[in-house]
């Protein structure tokens, strides 16, 4: 089961700004770095964000995460009928296991 | 070019016995460690363990702990699922990932193989 909580769902016009929250504890999010991903569903996941903020090469800036306390959000800036798909947080856990969140599908209406 | 390539659907009757694999290439397959990611039919991602391909030492997430073996042939670089015991609540999508490094964090995946689809039904 997931011990990191995410909306179920958000929604946004093209070119709007959503944002997706990621609701941890102080064993996972408030002791590690947080992770972002994209994932459709029967594809590869794709690392979105890693270490809270930081972008890898080829994801576009339109994309930001950031951290505080327990819990921590990814933004989509500009959105794109591309940006249609599920995201998932990550974190790691003091019991010594790699926690997601429960994921969030985001629409563009 | 770094890539994981999993083999392809499975079709399994209960109490049988399966291994998948995730063949890599692009990179040294000893330097990063491999983990298994479960998704459940219309659910979200389960991270169910990992091994260090460099010596094989593994751990798993007590949720799969004795349900699932994983193991690596270093000759061919490739990471292996394993079960002994199939179960109709086995029926999944699994994913094997990369551990990523960077110079300030770590336990993230930065690379995944595109999913074996499990199905096990009597």
């Amino acid at each position: 089961q997931s011990v990191l909580t995410q909306p179920p769902s958000v929604s946004g016009a093209p070119g709007q700004r959503v944002t997706i929250s990621c609701i941890g504890s102080s064993s996972n999010i408030g002791a590690y770095d947080v992770h972002w991903y994209q994932h459709l569903p029967g594809t590869a996941p794709k690392l979105l964000i890693y270490g809270n903020s930081n972008r890898p090469s080829g994801v576009p800036d339109r994309f930001s995460g950031s951290k505080s306390g327990t819990s921590a959000s990814l933004a989509i800036t500009g959105l794109q009928a591309e940006d249609e798909t599920d995201y998932y947080c990550q974190s790691y856990d003091s019991s010594l296991s790699y926690v997601f969140g429960t994921g969030t599908k985001v629409t563009v209406l | 070019e770094v890539q994981l390539v999993q083999s392809g659907a499975e079709v399994k009757k209960p109490g049988e016995s399966l291994r998948i694999s995730c063949k890599v290439s692009g990179y040294s397959f000893t330097t990063y460690w491999i983990h298994w990611v479960r998704q459940m039919p219309g659910k979200g991602l389960e991270w169910m363990g990992t091994i260090d391909p460099s010596d094989s030492y593994t751990y798993f997430s007590p949720s799969f702990q004795g349900h699932v073996s994983i193991s690596v042939d270093r000759s061919i670089s490739t990471a292996y699922l394993q079960w002994t015991n199939l179960k109709a609540s086995d029926s999944a999508m699994y994913y094997c990932s990369r551990r990523g490094t960077a110079a300030a964090t770590k336990n993230f995946f930065d690379s995944w193989g595109q999913g074996t689809l499990v199905t096990v039904s009597s």
